[in-house]
């Protein structure tokens, strides 16, 4: 079955304007988590949705925000882009309640330029 | 959330075992113990997770100590392909993963 897709692959943007990051689970997962990993900072936890719900929110200003639509797709928005936001920015996804005692599934990324 | 630590960097022969540790003294009785890996441009690749006893699986084995405070990953017989960074997350109620630092693998032919 198909894996975790994100788009767009790539995308670059000037500071102050604003991006969408979309996300499609794997088929029937309801789970779906969003990471930040930058050079310095390494992998970071940004949100996690369960049933559209938000359950669980990382350390990142309001400017990040998401959110999960009934058939389990999830996009993120980062508004007011800052030259820090340049990253690559991971999906997860994974089935039953969430990652605690199964796998998540990783997407190949967006890589995100803030020029 | 649990603290991990683990060598920055681990080197290894191709086709012989590799031994990963970590150390994760602050775990709390109900986490899960799961490894991932991260192989160059890629995202992170789940390796194997458990609770209590030791797991097996087609990629690797997982000892867990007995008194939970620290883990170590088996890869039986490296490859060129295992190069990767590993990450060791204990997870608890929370649906998320923390990623440390992790180990970088370099796997010598």
């Amino acid at each position: 079955k198909a894996g975790v897709t994100q788009t767009p692959r790539y995308l670059i943007k000037t500071r102050g304007q604003q991006v969408t990051l979309s996300c499609s689970p794997i088929s029937g997962h309801r789970s779906v988590s969003w990471y930040q990993q930058t050079p310095g900072q390494g992998l970071q936890f940004l949100f996690e949705y369960f049933s559209e719900t938000q359950r669980n929110k990382g350390n990142f200003p309001g400017r990040f925000s998401g959110r999960q639509f009934s058939n389990s797709r999830s996009e993120m928005n980062v508004s007011t882009l800052e030259l820090g936001d340049s990253a690559l920015y991971l999906c997860a996804s994974s089935s039953g309640q969430g990652v605690l005692n199964t796998e998540a599934f990783f997407g190949q990324g967006t890589r995100l330029t803030v020029v | 959330d649990a603290k991990t630590t683990q060598p920055n960097s681990m080197e290894s022969n191709e086709e012989e075992p590799v031994h990963l540790p970590c150390n994760h003294s602050t775990i709390s009785g109900t986490d899960y113990i799961h490894w991932y890996r991260q192989l160059p441009s890629q995202g992170p690749e789940y390796v194997i997770h458990g609770l209590t006893s030791n797991v097996n699986n087609r990629m690797a084995s997982l000892a867990i100590a007995e008194d939970r405070k620290s883990s170590t990953l088996i890869l039986h017989r490296a490859t060129l392909r295992d190069a990767a960074v590993y990450y060791c997350i204990p997870i608890q109620g929370a649906q998320k993963l923390v990623f440390g630092q992790g180990t970088r693998l370099t796997i010598n032919p």
